[in-house]
């Protein structure tokens, strides 16, 4: 499976926006590139995800350059709820995920 | 609408003893994933249903981790002969096909003693 490297923590105040970023240089032209989250003492949950084009949706924006070697999650409003684990993972159409350590994202007041 | 639920919540047992962990997906989902996350670690993949398909076992640690679907909804993961390092949170996801987006439920923390 292709891995993805993200910093291991990032900070961040509330109400300002969030850049988390992921490299995935090994990606192949089918993966796709998810996000999940993970609250304390919860499962995962699923943020966004996307192939080649920028997406959006009511809980981020995720950025994917042009040669899909990195990728960005934007926060656009950071709130305290969005303190949690940030894991970047590449699926493949056979839907497996592998997940990393992912990004421990710390949100100040 | 129900999202995953999973069954007990917690559980503790002794060593060497044999467990049981339940997972009910989300109706209509056919892909299910079973996933184990140890202490301050990232989520390991374990098993994974799709359909009325073989299931990928290749993630199980060892012989002594099985899981069943039974009628394509409801799995069952099975630890034999519990081990401390079996000690975690077993997490169940489901989709509504592979490759769709996973629904967690909250887990099951597993302690061997």
């Amino acid at each position: 499976d292709a891995k993805t490297t993200q910093p291991n923590s990032m900070e961040s105040n509330e109400e300002e926006p969030v850049h988390l970023p992921c490299n995935h240089s090994t990606i192949s032209g089918t993966d796709y590139i998810h996000w999940y989250r993970q609250l304390p003492s919860q499962g995962p949950e699923y943020v966004i995800h996307g192939l080649t084009s920028n997406v959006n949706n009511r809980m981020a924006s995720l950025a994917i350059a042009e040669d899909r070697k990195s990728s960005t999650l934007i926060l656009h409003r950071a709130t305290l709820r969005d303190a949690a684990v940030y894991y970047c993972i590449l699926g493949t159409s056979y839907g497996k995920l592998t997940f990393g350590q992912g990004t421990i994202l710390t949100v100040h007041p | 609408g129900a999202g995953v639920s999973q069954s007990p919540s917690n559980k503790v047992t002794e060593k060497g003893k044999d467990v049981e962990l339940r997972c009910d997906p989300i109706s209509g989902h056919t892909a299910l994933y079973w996933y184990r996350q140890s202490l301050g670690q990232g989520l390991e993949f374990l098993i994974y249903f799709q359909g009325n398909s073989a299931p990928d076992k290749s993630g199980l640690p060892s012989d002594r981790f099985s899981a069943e679907r039974t009628g394509g909804s409801v799995s069952t993961l099975t630890i034999q002969r519990t081990q401390q390092e079996d000690s975690a949170v077993y997490l169940c996801a489901s989709s509504l096909d592979r490759a769709e987006t996973q629904y967690f439920g909250p887990g099951t923390r597993l302690l061997v003693l």
